[in-house]
């Protein structure tokens, strides 16, 4: 069974360009939600989707943007990325269907260095 | 506010040491624990969780944790630690928060085991 996959793995940006990363959850799973980690921050959540639907968004500004596909498939987007948006974005999905609050399964993240 | 706490930030013990990381969170209802481990170069797994029932839950390589309701804690425990016991451990909760179910993650312990 296929884990979740990222990518791009690794990506290089400037300050003020825009970013879409994407992630395919394991098969069956219809939870994708997508944190950030950086040294010393742990993982702050970002938001989490389901069937198309933001259920639930951290506290980011409205820079930070996702989507979900029909076929669970999620992107995100960061639009005019600033120096601090530099981390490693994290993919999590959940067989949950009523909440995304049991195990969740990671990919191995997509590294955004911003310059 | 609701937030997930590791008491230490970085740890080194010698193979053979007991280990004791700590995890306290601000939440009042029902809540699914977690504890989730990063090994060099690899993505996050699963440790072990609690859900409901015996508050001492066992995971794999020997890791357990004790789930303590009056004291908001979760802590991880270990006799006896091995040198591939190194990498960071996120201790982390999933509930209802505001915005809707979320599961939220502490800084991380990084532990380093010396051989």
């Amino acid at each position: 069974k296929a884990g979740v996959t990222q990518t791009p793995r690794y990506l290089i940006k400037t300050r003020g360009q825009q970013v879409t990363l994407s992630c395919s959850p394991i098969s069956g799973h219809r939870s994708v939600s997508w944190y950030q980690q950086t040294p010393g921050q742990g993982l702050q959540f970002l938001f989490e989707y389901f069937s198309e639907t933001q259920r639930n968004k951290g506290n980011f500004p409205g820079r930070f943007s996702g989507r979900q596909f029909s076929n669970s498939r999620s992107e995100m987007n960061v639009s005019t990325l600033e120096l601090g948006d530099s981390a490693l974005y994290l993919c999590a999905s959940s067989r949950d269907d009523s909440t995304n609050t049991g195990e969740l399964f990671f990919g191995e993240g997509s590294r955004l260095t911003v310059l | 506010a609701q937030s997930v706490s590791q008491h230490n930030h970085h740890v080194i013990l010698s193979e053979a040491a007991s280990l004791e990381l700590g995890c306290n969170y601000s939440y009042g209802g029902t809540v699914n624990l977690f504890w989730y481990v990063q090994y060099p170069g690899q993505h996050l797994q699963l440790l072990l969780k609690y859900f409901s029932g015996d508050p001492l839950v066992k995971g794999i390589k020997g890791f357990e944790a004790e789930f303590i309701k009056s004291k908001f804690s979760f802590n991880l425990r270990k006799p006896s630690v091995q040198w591939s016991d190194t990498a960071e451990y996120f201790c982390a909760v999933g509930g209802s928060y505001t915005g809707g179910f979320k599961t939220i993650f502490g800084a991380g312990t990084r532990l380093f085991v010396k051989a």
